[in-house]
């Protein structure tokens, strides 16, 4: 199984700040890749597929990058409503598996 | 308007069974792989299963935690997908949430329902 691993687990930011979050997969998945957004009892958000394209309607704040085994989703500028956890996901082979999650908190 | 609409969940107890539903809107599903993803209550998210579509003989995939326990299916004519949960374990507690795949080539999930809570326990 390809293991996703995400850092950090969570981050303290303010409105404004730039966030990265990195997610490093055990073995190459080229540009497998997915990131969510999820609120607190709510589902699951696609963000961006394939590393680094926009699923439709995401804001351009939200940016993904990488191929083979690390990727990054970067925020260029945290807006109140994205204060929220986020998670990696391989698309690369089965079964498919997402990172432990970050969430970004208020600081 | 997509959507997706989970149902059958509850309290069961060790070893018992559960089938839960999902009723899919807005788009065509035929058309569309499937998914099944869970997420234990305060941790992250569960790959469950996938099954695919008619012109792909409906196969399915399993995680191993969940192989030969649950069983996916799908009825195109109701526009609705399943999942049969038997064995269950104290470790199958979660919200269990049906997920579109954006494509047939890679599998991410652009839609999402709002989940059904399945809690094992005696």
């Amino acid at each position: 199984d390809i293991q996703m691993t995400q850092s950090p687990s969570s981050v303290s930011a303010s409105v404004g700040d730039r966030v990265t979050i990195t997610c490093r997969a055990s073995q190459g998945i080229s540009s497998g890749l997915a990131w969510y957004q999820q609120k607190p009892r709510k589902a699951p958000k696609l963000l961006i597929y394939d590393a680094s394209s926009f699923q439709s309607g995401v804001p351009s704040r939200f940016s993904g990058s990488g191929s083979g085994t690390d990727f990054t989703l970067t925020i260029s500028s945290l807006q109140p409503e994205d204060f929220a956890t986020y998670y990696c996901q391989q698309a690369k082979s089965f079964p498919l598996t997402f990172g432990g999650g970050t969430k970004v908190e208020i600081k | 308007e997509v959507q997706l609409v989970e149902s059958g969940g509850g309290l069961v107890q060790p070893g018992g069974s559960l089938r839960l539903s999902c009723a899919a809107s807005g788009f065509t599903f035929s058309d569309h792989y499937m998914d099944w993803v869970r997420q234990a209550p305060g941790k992250g998210l569960e790959w469950v299963g996938r099954i695919r579509k008619k012109a792909n003989s409906y196969t399915t995939e399993y995680a191993a935690s969940v192989k030969g326990r649950f069983t996916i299916s799908r009825d195109d004519s109701r526009n609705s997908l399943y999942l049969q949960m038997n064995s269950l374990k104290t470790e199958d507690t979660a919200v269990y949430y049906c997920a579109r795949d954006l494509t047939e080539s890679a599998a991410y999930f652009d839609y999402w329902g709002q989940g059904t809570l399945v809690t094992v326990s005696s």
